[in-house]
């Protein structure tokens, strides 16, 4: 079985200021994480993934994150955010058995 | 490429009432995934459908149960409606890779998410 928890429920950053959203993964086989973004009634936006390949992974939109086995860790990362970056932030893991499952979510809030 | 689509994209049912939400993949996907996100919460995995058959099924009561034609698309079918069955349904599609592959690194299980169907019980 595999899980994930995200340590932030909210962040709050000011627009051009870094953003980091947090990650921990749990998986008894080498998993498979992704990060997806939700816009207030859209739908779910895949920014990167990880699948076993070179450990820092470059998303979207000048975000990245960075796969780190012995923390498990999968921490989210965007050097200057900006207005638009305002959302839901899911990480997620996908074992040998193909779902997805998705952390509890990390709502950011930028401020002008 | 017209990505994943859902249909309807709201509804509102009452109680006890039986409700069909309807899922196409993306071109060239054959596997659809189910997911179930209630309000300030993350999706929930709910089934996976793969040649027209359930391969996988997270922690829902057999009152939810779907179906996959030829052609990938898909339904899913929630009977006796309750009040907590009000969420936002999401529809996700992907590419099947075997188990071969997966273990050689080659994996590809990236799922394409539909825009949802908000689904109000009343």
């Amino acid at each position: 079985a595999q899980s994930v928890t995200q340590l932030d429920s909210h962040v709050s950053v000011s627009e051009g200021t870094p953003v980091l959203l947090r990650c921990n993964y749990s998986s008894s086989y080498s998993p498979s994480l992704f990060w997806y973004v939700q816009h207030p009634n859209k739908g779910l936006q895949l920014l990167l993934k990880y699948t076993s390949a070179a450990t820092l992974v470059k998303g979207i939109n000048g975000f990245e994150a960075e796969f780190k086995k012995s923390e498990t860790s999968f921490h989210l990362t965007k050097p200057s955010a900006h207005m638009s970056d305002a959302a839901e932030y899911f990480c997620v893991v996908s074992g040998h058995d193909y779902k997805l499952s998705f952390g509890a979510g990390t709502t950011v809030t930028v401020r002008a | 490429d017209a990505g994943v689509t859902q249909s309807p994209t709201h509804l509102i049912k009452t109680r006890g009432q039986q409700v069909t939400l309807r899922c196409s993949p993306k071109s060239g996907h054959d596997t659809v995934s189910w997911y179930q996100q209630a309000l300030g919460q993350g999706p929930q995995f709910i089934f996976q459908y793969y040649e027209e058959e359930e391969r996988q099924r997270g922690n829902f009561p057999d009152r939810f149960s779907g179906h996959q034609f030829p052609n990938y698309s898909s339904e899913l079918n929630v009977n006796a409606l309750l009040l907590g069955d009000s969420a936002l349904y999401l529809c996700a599609s992907s590419f099947f890779v075997s188990n071969i592959a997966k273990w050689e690194g080659a994996r590809t299980d990236e799922q394409f998410f539909g825009p949802g169907t908000r689904l109000t019980v009343l």
